[in-house]
């Protein structure tokens, strides 16, 4: 059972468009992480967010933690090929330390 | 300095054959995990250290075996694996008690087990 449900699982947008990706959950976090993968290499952390309601912002990229903690989104703004890759998002709980909670991946295509 | 390193990069192994990996962090990071990922799937977490000490085994077999040497240093010891154990393995680290500290992935050891 994935504590963390991702959507959209795939997303292919053309140079120049915006995206979305959701990160939802039944489950209050602590923490929750995003990082972008591309294929053979490992995850990259982009952002760490534990304040509900919290919005940080890294370039074209957007995140937003729910005033809840139980769900978060990564906007993309003006998205180029660079950005294509998968993104996961996985969560934090402060009483299981060391064991974070993925989601299972939103794989996003930016087509020049 | 925010890299962790991993070696090897590609592994290809029989199944009678004994090799290691290593992963190695100079943040000063006293967390250190390893994770294994199949392809298009999310990193399963396998072990977590904390200060040095086997601190999560999360019901790995025994053919995969950690050691942490010291506080920048991670091994896994494979023996006498399985065909379903080729995967990508990867190595991170992270802060200690700090609140929403990011985990620091390698770029793994691709393994491939004949």
């Amino acid at each position: 059972t994935q504590l963390l449900e991702q959507s959209p699982q795939f997303l292919s947008i053309q140079e120049g468009e915006n995206l979305t990706v959701y990160c939802n959950s039944s489950s209050v976090f602590s923490s929750l992480q995003w990082y972008r993968q591309e294929p053979g290499e490992g995850p990259v952390l982009l952002v760490t967010v534990v304040t509900g309601g919290e919005v940080k912002k890294l370039k074209r990229l957007t995140f937003q933690f729910g005033d809840a903690r139980k769900d978060s989104s990564l906007h993309i703004t003006a998205a180029q090929p660079g950005d294509t890759g998968l993104y996961l998002c996985a969560g934090g709980k402060a009483d299981s330390w060391g064991k974070l909670q993925f989601g299972a991946g939103t794989q996003v295509v930016v087509t020049p | 300095d925010t890299e962790v390193t991993q070696t090897p990069k590609h592994l290809v192994m029989g199944m009678t054959n004994k090799k290691s990996l290593k992963c190695e962090q100079h943040m000063g990071h006293r967390a250190m995990y390893w994770y294994k990922q199949k392809a298009k799937k999310p990193p399963e977490l396998m072990f977590v250290y904390s200060y040095e000490k086997l601190s999560i085994n999360e019901s790995v077999p025994s053919r995969f075996s950690p050691e942490c040497p010291n506080s920048s240093l991670l091994n896994l010891h494979l023996h006498a694996l399985q065909p379903e154990d080729s995967a990508l393995y990867l190595c991170a680290s992270s802060q200690r008690g700090l609140a929403g500290a990011g985990w620091y992935f390698g770029p793994g050891t691709r393994l491939l087990v004949l």
